[in-house]
């Protein structure tokens, strides 16, 4: 098991609504990437926050977005809700900016009905 | 020039023979090649990875080959347990970049 905790762990929404995720980091990490995995895909990469910078993002409109905390915990917060939303989502925590040693927490399953 | 190609999508092996996934890649910037492991509800778990300086990494029973002239790397699981069966994603990136691209993934399936 990695350092990576994500809440909830599952979560149902309805189309138009604004849901928040949540990303405890492994200790020690500073940097948190957020991908979005549809169900019999790879992982995408939503963006990445660096000591609470956004540090580059994937092709995402804006209604997705993003914080990271003193603490380099982390949130992504999507707006508007689309049924084409619904997906895993995982948070990556790392040291640094670099992709070496990058841990994944577990997901958050979120179903847009 | 951001694409990972992963094959096979799906993959069948009797319990104690190899398993073979191949990723190919196209931006010749990456210079870090992960491959993760993906359980059902789970996230990846880091398997093994390998920067372009060498050509093989080998840890237990997982060994990566790297052919940077063709731009392809290969995930080999030897004396391959059903405890292997699993999704397997191959990924690429900068080493000091901001996102991992992720293949397709493989479901591999060791049939005991």
């Amino acid at each position: 098991e990695t350092g990576v905790t994500q809440s909830p762990t599952h979560l149902i929404k309805t189309r138009g609504q604004q849901v928040t995720l949540r990303c405890s980091s492994q200790s020690g990490h500073n940097t948190v990437s957020w991908y979005q995995q549809a169900l019999g895909q790879g992982p995408q990469f939503i963006f990445q926050y660096y000591r609470e910078e956004e540090n580059g993002r994937g092709n995402f409109p804006p209604r997705f977005s993003g914080l990271q905390f003193p603490n380099y915990s982390s949130e992504l917060n999507v707006n508007a809700l689309e049924l084409d939303d619904s997906a895993l989502y995982l948070c990556a925590s790392s040291l640094g900016q670099s992709n070496t040693e990058a841990f994944f927490g577990q997901g958050t399953r979120l179903t847009v009905v | 020039q951001q694409q990972v190609k992963q094959s096979p999508q799906s993959l069948i092996v009797q319990k104690g023979g190899i398993s073979i996934i191949n990723c190919a890649y196209e931006n010749t910037a990456f210079d870090y090649f992960p491959w993760y492991q993906q359980f059902p509800g789970k996230g990846p778990a880091l398997l093994i990875a390998i920067r372009p300086d060498v050509s093989e990494k080998k840890e237990g029973r997982f060994t990566i080959s790297f052919n940077k002239s063709a731009k392809q790397f290969s995930l080999h699981i030897m004396d391959s347990q059903p405890g292997d069966s699993a999704t397997y994603f191959c990924a690429a990136s900068r080493v000091y970049g901001n996102k991992l691209v992720f293949g397709a993934g493989t479901i591999l399936r060791v049939k005991s």
